[in-house]
């Protein structure tokens, strides 16, 4: 059973410029979520899909973000034209929420540094 | 609004020592999920405990105890006979338990067991 992967696993990028993440969730989950974690802090949410739906995005997502999931599959995370504060570790989790089973489980995270 | 809040930010014990870590959370909810992840150096959380509110009962995993009060909004989690590997950030966590179940987290507490 193969677990929550996330490419690339680092990113550095100079301020302006475009990234895209990509996350592969656990393959029979139907919800997909990203957070974003700072140094010293723990994650915060960022966006909700329950499969296709993005259903919920938090005030953090500015305009520049954008995040899709394509087919309840896998999901991709955009930034556009980047700010040194956009230097965090963005994380993909996935769970199934039902059956008794409601914990997410977490990718490795892609660590983002704006220079 | 809803809040976790892990008011140790580093714990240092010397191996073999038991060490417990505080949460203490917010929520108007009536029920609601309570969780700790693990998040070693590699950066990944690893899912440890989830725990339904309107269940109080303690709970024994190995080296692992959670003590969950709700009299006093407390989830507070024991490690029995520390080990080094246990060396981590400890996050502790609260979610509804409908519509999205997003993740609120707590800062973490940093834990380092010495040899």
């Amino acid at each position: 059973d193969t677990g929550v992967s996330q490419d690339p696993r680092h990113k550095i990028t100079k301020r302006g410029q475009n990234v895209t993440f990509r996350c592969d969730p656990i393959s029979e989950h139907n919800r997909l979520y990203w957070y974003r974690q700072t140094l010293g802090q723990g994650p915060e949410f960022l966006t909700y899909f329950q499969n296709e739906a993005q259903l919920e995005k938090s005030r953090l997502l500015s305009d520049r973000f954008s995040a899709e999931r394509p087919k309840g599959s896998f999901s991709t995370l955009e930034i556009q034209r980047t700010e040194q504060g956009d230097s965090a570790m963005y994380l993909c989790a996935s769970s199934l929420a039902s059956g008794g089973s409601y914990e997410q489980y977490f990718g490795p995270g892609t660590r983002l540094t704006v220079t | 609004a809803q809040k976790v809040t892990q008011a140790q930010t580093e714990i240092s014990v010397v191996e073999k020592e038991d060490v417990t870590l505080d949460c203490v959370y917010e929520t108007r909810d009536t029920t609601y999920y309570l969780f700790w992840y693990k998040q070693p150096p590699s950066g990944e959380l690893v899912f440890l405990i989830r725990r339904n509110s309107f269940d109080e009962q303690n709970e024994i995993s190995g080296r692992y105890s959670w003590n969950f009060q709700k009299s006093t909004s407390s989830f507070n989690f024991t490690i029995t006979a520390s080990q080094v590997v246990d060396s981590a950030v400890y996050f502790c966590a609260l979610s509804p338990t409908s519509g999205t179940y997003k993740y609120i987290f707590g800062t973490g507490t940093r834990l380092k067991v010495l040899a």
